[in-house]
Order: C-alpha cells, then sequence, then structure tokens
C-alpha cells in the first residue's frame, strides 16, 4: 500500500530538547516536503527536498533542520524547541514537484508536537 | 503576494443536501489547482487536481470548478453524507525557478453534514 509514515504521532517535549520527527515513504518519490498546520493559517512549508542530498527551506524554516540521505526518508529535526513550534506537522510525498500536473500528493497521518 | 482564500470559513448542511465551496487565488505563476478533503486529526487526501485548461473535474459526488480568468474555484458536494464532514482545503501550485513544488494552501473550509 501506497503511504507516508510519520513517527511519533503524538510528543508532548520540553523547551530546548532535540528532537526529531521521521518520514518515510514507500513509492519511490523525489519530491518530499514537511508543514505545519496552525489554526487559521493553513497549511505552511517548512523544508522541501527535490531529490537524495537535495533540500531548501521553506516559508517558515526557522528553528528547523533537515535531511534527505536516502530517498525514501525525510526526517524533520528540531534543534531547540520553543512553544512557538507546537503544531500539526505533515510530511508530504509526491513523484516530482506540485507544478508537474497530476502529480499527486500523498499526505502522512501527521504529528501532533506539543513543547512546553 | 501568492494567496489562497476560502468562503465559509465554516458550514453546516443537513445530510443529503448540497452544497458549494469557494475559493479565490492570486497566485503567480499559476500551474495547477487542488482541492483536498482532511478528516480530523489525518492528512489531506485529494480529491481533484486542475490546470488552468480544464473547467471542470468530478471525483464522485465532487465536481470541481476552476475560472482561470477571474483566478476562482468552487467545489461541489451532491446529495452530501455524514462522512463528508470535513476540512475541505484549495491549494494552489506556483512554479518557480527553484522549487517545482510549491504548494500554497488556504485556510480551509470546515463543512459539519448533520443528519
Amino acid at each position: 500500500e501506497a503511504q507516508v509514515t510519520q513517527n511519533p504521532r503524538y510528543l508532548i517535549t520540553v523547551t530546548g530538547k532535540k528532537l526529531t520527527v521521521t518520514c518515510s515513504q514507500n513509492m519511490n518519490h523525489e519530491y518530499m516536503s514537511w508543514y505545519r498546520q496552525d489554526p487559521g493559517l493553513g497549511l505552511r512549508q517548512i523544508y522541501y527536498s527535490m531529490n537524495v542530498e537535495v533540500t531548501d527551506k521553506g516559508d517558515v524554516p526557522e528553528g528547523y533542520k533537515v535531511s534527505r540521505k536516502e530517498k525514501r526518508n525525510f526526517p524533520l529535526i528540531l534543534e531547540s524547541p520553543s512553544p512557538n513550534q507546537t503544531s500539526l506537522y505533515f510530511c508530504a510525498s509526491s513523484a516530482k514537484g506540485g507544478g508537474v500536473m497530476n502529480t499527486e500528493a500523498f499526505f502522512g497521518q501527521g504529528t501532533r508536537l506539543t513543547v512546553v | 503576494k501568492n494567496q489562497v482564500e476560502q468562503s465559509p470559513q465554516s458550514l453546516i448542511i443537513l445530510e443529503g443536501k448540497n452544497c458549494t465551496l469557494q475559493c479565490n487565488y492570486t497566485v503567480s505563476p499559476f500551474s495547477n489547482l487542488r482541492w483536498y478533503k482532511q478528516d480530523t486529526g489525518r492528512g489531506p487526501v485529494s480529491l481533484t487536481i486542475m490546470t488552468f485548461s480544464e473547467n471542470t473535474k468530478s471525483n464522485g459526488r465532487y465536481t470541481a470548478t476552476l475560472d482561470a480568468d477571474t483566478k476562482q474555484s468552487s467545489l461541489h458536494i451532491t446529495a452530501s453524507q455524514l462522512s463528508d464532514s470535513a476540512s475541505y482545503i484549495c491549494v494552489v501550485s506556483a512554479t518557480s525557478s527553484g522549487n517545482t513544488g510549491k504548494l500554497i494552501f488556504g485556510q480551509g473550509t470546515t463543512l459539519q453534514v448533520k443528519p
């Protein structure tokens, strides 16, 4: 079954304690991205990757890091989480970028992060 | 500034009724427009994808329209069911030289279908 898997689904952590949210896709997709979803703001792109070892900032990259060492995985790293990073996070993958017609984006189930 | 605006913000309808959700966008350069359904606590799931040359596209009881001239889209839901209760998100794809996959999300319309 084609899917994007995120872990963990829920996480409560304290300010400053480094954490990693994993994302894995089984569709051999080139394009992967991370979004955060906050009430009233819609989904905003944090980072994206167009292929292995190719990553770039999205609209709200501050406080986050990513890596793309292999095609299937795209972890999101918070080196020093702060309360304003409390949010619902989604990983997504697609064969090509969204600008390519009919390139459907598949989303993970989401990770609800609370930083206290 | 690239923006996607949706209306209404929320909507309550009775089961079996039809409804139409609206989306206005100012995105350039426009590549395609998508509608997603997001159940509470789940990731968005694609309903339709349309390019500027497509006026309408259907997926079961969901029909999306696109007017590229006025930069407006609508999602019409026919004979609503309780399972249609969800957030519906309009997403416009903009192609830039550096990022071929940029998706710009609207804030969503929360639909509640009551028995």
